[in-house]
């Protein structure tokens, strides 16, 4: 089975810096894909980034980047020039591509809390 | 496209009662999901579909049931009502897209279910 761990439940950073949320999984498959999704207050799911993990190069989207290991099977997102707007819970996820059965296995969660 | 939307936002039922949770996308996806989410932990996959008239059950689909009778639609049903079912219930879809598949799950607001 499939695991991810969020090592770090609750992060709190001063506007305009950088953060990371870290992110490492298991499994023994070779062929998948990891997200992250943001949850503000107002409980919607929102994706923010993925990867596939058999694509080398980390996944960026604006502000938001990925650093991918996949030997050490981490994934952790950096959050540049931080803004009020990204405070929200983080949860990693992950999936295997398997036609017809794929499912997300989500971690715990990190509380990201943005300072004025 | 109104995405991904549930019925209904919020509801509080009595032990033994007995409700539906409906989900409904508009964006033709052949997968859809259940998911519920508790303090401490991330979502838990309940049941899933890949597509009309199809269901699967998930990591934790005791004292649920589900139903995809049209292809938008993808309904959780709970016929006797327990308080450890109090939780927050997201559902998601995702397009099968072949030949390239999307994986990514795209989430609707979640429904915030108490039992007494």
């Amino acid at each position: 089975a499939q695991t991810v761990t969020q090592s770090q439940p609750e992060m709190s950073v001063q506007e305009a810096e950088t953060v990371t949320l870290s992110c490492t999984y298991d499994t023994s498959e070779s062929n998948y894909y990891l997200f992250w999704y943001k949850q503000p207050p107002s409980r919607q799911m929102i994706l923010v980034i993925r990867q596939e993990a058999y694509k080398q190069q980390n996944a960026t989207e604006n502000r938001f980047s990925v650093n991918f290991q996949k030997a050490a099977k981490s994934f952790s997102l950096k959050i540049s020039d931080s803004q009020l707007g990204d405070t929200a819970m983080y949860f990693c996820a992950f999936m295997i591509p398997n036609f017809g059965n794929e499912k997300l296995t989500f971690g715990t969660g990190t509380r990201l809390t943005i300072i004025p | 496209n109104a995405g991904v939307t549930q019925t209904p936002k919020f509801r509080v039922l009595k032990t033994g009662q007995s409700m539906t949770l409906l989900c409904a996308q508009d964006m033709n996806h052949e997968y859809m999901y259940w998911y519920r989410q508790d303090p401490g932990m991330g979502l838990r996959l309940i049941h899933y579909s890949v597509g009309e008239g199809t269901t699967a059950k998930g990591e934790v689909p005791d004292g649920y049931n589900v139903s995809r009778l049209k292809k938008q639609n993808f309904l959780l049903g709970l016929e006797s009502a327990a308080p450890s079912q109090t939780s927050v219930y997201f559902c998601a879809s995702s397009s099968s897209g072949l030949p390239v598949r999307t994986d990514t799950q795209y989430f609707g607001p979640g429904t915030r279910l108490t039992v007494l």
